[in-house]
């Protein structure tokens, strides 16, 4: 298994709280991405991250923020927390994103509760 | 944003019998990826197509990266019960450095 850690893996808060989700990868792997899981939906792009302090918007990235300061990890910050960010957060770590090796993998996710 | 259409939805099989679904895109797609998420877990990688044409096997597993690349093929073999779960196609498409997913086949199989 990739060596993908997130944490937490569980957590409820409130609204209008701030939250930070981490991603530790040990890959050394270039590219980090963090998704949501909803249903219905499938998984959605949040940001994702190309190297270290560069980082790009997905599809669902209004509420969100993130930062990568080293390679290894990757946080997710929603400012101030909605019940529409209630949702399963997957982190996935890629070597490469075109050619051999351009596989995608996962973390085991965090499930976030906004009450 | 991109569109990866993934039938059928959901299916409920018996044991035993093969299973087939695909995904198709809007776009060229330089890699197909496809991967089972069983329940509270995360997506879990199957097998990976980088080439128009190949078609590969993961045991009872068979995939293939369609000719015009803008789609691909799981098979399953003689399924068992454990193969229950939630299938998604993936890739990132010819352009951007972005992986996209189906919205996933939920597999069901009757014993």
């Amino acid at each position: 298994d990739a060596g993908i850690t997130q944490s937490p893996r569980h957590k409820v808060t409130e609204t209008g709280t701030p939250v930070t989700l981490r991603c530790h990868q040990t890959e050394n792997h270039r590219y980090m991405y963090w998704y949501r899981q909803d249903p219905g939906h499938g998984l959605r792009l949040i940001h994702y991250s190309y190297g270290v302090k560069d980082t790009d918007k997905g599809e669902v990235s209004d509420g969100y923020s993130v930062s990568r300061s080293k390679t290894e990890d990757f946080l997710l910050t929603l400012e101030s927390a909605t019940s529409s960010q209630t949702s399963v957060y997957f982190c996935a770590i890629s070597e490469r994103w075109t050619g051999l090796n351009t596989e995608a993998f996962f973390g085991q996710g965090t499930r976030l509760t906004v009450v | 944003g991109q569109q990866l259409n993934q039938s059928p939805q959901s299916m409920f099989i018996q044991e035993g019998e093969d299973v087939s679904m695909n995904c198709t895109s809007s776009s060229i797609f330089n890699t197909w990826l496809w991967y089972k998420q069983d329940p509270g877990e995360g997506p879990v990688l199957l097998i990976a197509l980088y080439k128009a044409g190949e078609l590969t096997s993961n045991g009872r597993l068979t995939a293939q990266f369609g000719i015009t690349r803008k789609d691909s093929f799981l098979n399953i073999s003689a399924s068992i019960p454990s193969d229950v779960g939630i299938y998604f196609c993936a890739g990132p498409p010819n352009t951007g450095n972005q992986f996209y997913f189906g919205t996933g086949t939920s597999l069901t199989v009757i014993p």
